[in-house]
């Protein structure tokens, strides 16, 4: 069993709607991130919580630590929101461990 | 800043032929991590950098991948000799600690490796 677990791993949506994507992680750890991948290969930090909520533009990102459960949402979703997520946990120091990722497709 | 910057973007090369890699991270960014990505694995973290000093190797396949950081603006990451399952592409990226927290990691474009 992966150490991080993501779902859906394909997720398609029409434009407009609300989409979830879930993280599970099963060690401890000092930080979650949620990174993006964009289909020309690059990858983007958008968060890195440890608790609570943090917000930005349209995007939300949530972290239960009790659960050890993690869900980043996107509002009023857009075709350029197409790309695969990637859920991430830092063990230790700075070592990431990361999830299989999400592909999200939002169809105009 | 200009971000993490590697070269090359792609790589072509032949099975046995040695593949040097490179990584400048932001200025001012004391850590540097080396991940590779494929298809079957995902993204997974090869070694990692504190102030040019190796901290956690654990992740490098086997003795044909070596990396050095010889300053705080240059790393490399050297296969020799490669092999055709090194096919990948491999992420250079770096962050910082300020005030006792860790911070977001800067990645770089990657270099897409092709090994025949």
């Amino acid at each position: 069993k992966n150490e991080v677990e993501q779902s859906p791993q394909n997720l398609t949506a029409q434009e407009g709607e609300f989409i979830t994507i879930n993280c599970s992680y099963s060690v401890g750890i000092s930080a979650l991130h949620w990174l993006q991948q964009h289909p020309g290969g690059g990858i983007v930090s958008l968060f890195m919580l440890s608790s609570g909520k943090k917000k930005h533009g349209r995007l939300i990102a949530t972290i239960n630590i009790q659960e050890k459960h993690s869900s980043l949402h996107i509002t009023a979703s857009h075709p350029r929101d197409s790309a695969v997520y990637i859920c991430a946990v830092t063990q230790g120091a700075q070592k990431l461990v990361f999830g299989q990722g999400t592909r999200l497709t939002i169809n105009p | 800043d200009a971000g993490v910057i590697q070269s090359p973007r792609h790589e072509v090369t032949e099975m046995g032929q040695e593949v040097t890699l490179r990584c400048k991270p932001i200025s001012g960014h004391d850590y540097l991590f080396w991940y590779r990505q494929t298809m079957m694995r995902g993204l997974e973290l090869l070694i990692y950098f504190n102030n040019n000093v190796p901290i956690d190797d654990s992740g490098m396949p086997e003795d044909r991948f070596s990396a050095k950081m010889p300053n705080a603006s240059f790393s490399t990451l050297k296969i020799q000799p490669s092999e055709p399952r090194d096919s990948a592409v491999y992420f250079c990226a770096s962050s910082r600690l300020a005030g006792g927290a860790y911070n977001e990691q800067f990645f770089g474009p990657g270099t897409r490796l092709t090994v025949l």
